[in-house]
């Protein structure tokens, strides 16, 4: 498809255990983002990869965090030993390369809706 | 540090009319981008219209318009002929391109409800 896919699209998991989520941006989309919005809330910035560079993780609430993206496309965010605080829809986003006299729009997947028990 | 409120947690609009969402911004950087999205009971994030900072012009798209006051540093999302497909959420975000921040600051959106 053309947009950005994510999956699961809704995982239900017990506290303490990991999970993996994934993320498959818009072909040709340098720049994907990782989001999570808890209930009733608006979008929290978690990670941000562009191109080769270092990702910056200045969003990750804790070191049970991490992401990783592989040859520059499909990307996978792990919570390690997860908490109920950890429930939230998970978004990724993809864009075009940022600049820093414009922008561009980053589009998102559905989101993966993440529940722990 | 940036900032975005949104003070209408929710709003009721009569189908065929106009109705206006409020946003306002802080932040230090002189060169900052405004977005809008609209968040459907789906849950999808839907981008809707795009300001910079520097433009010139209020930004429009369809029937979405931006009422950007820099003074005042409100970027408003007009939603013009409100139509049942209109009710969701709407969040209003921002991004600072000088300080380097990568990602996008959300509001917390506000409830729209069209009715018929």
């Amino acid at each position: 498809g053309a947009g950005v896919s994510q999956s699961p699209s809704n995982k239900v998991t017990e506290k303490g255990k990991d999970v993996e989520l994934r993320c498959d941006p818009i072909s040709g989309h340098t720049a994907l983002y990782w989001y999570r919005q808890s209930l009733g809330q608006g979008l929290e910035f978690l990670i941000y990869f562009q191109g080769n560079s270092a990702p910056d993780k200045s969003g990750l609430p804790s070191d049970r965090f991490s992401a990783e993206r592989t040859g520059g496309s499909v990307s996978t965010l792990t919570i390690q030993r997860t908490q109920q605080e950890d429930s939230a829809v998970y978004f990724c986003a993809s864009s075009l390369r940022l600049g820093r006299g414009g922008d561009q729009p980053q589009h998102f997947g559905d989101g993966t809706r993440l529940s722990i028990l | 540090a940036q900032k975005i409120t949104q003070t209408q947690p929710g709003m009721f609009v009569q189908e065929k009319e106009a109705v206006t969402l409020d946003c306002t911004y802080d932040t230090s950087d002189p060169s900052y981008g405004l977005f809008w999205y609209k968040q459907p009971s789906s849950g999808e994030m839907i981008f809707l219209i795009y300001q910079g900072s520097y433009d010139q012009q209020n930004a429009t798209e369809g029937r979405y318009s931006l009422n950007f006051q820099k003074a005042r540093k409100s970027a408003n999302l007009v939603i013009s002929a409100s139509q049942l497909g209109d009710s969701a959420m709407y969040f209003c975000a921002m991004r600072a391109f000088q300080t380097g921040a990568n990602n996008l600051f959300f509001g917390t959106g506000t409830r729209l409800t069209v009715i018929p």
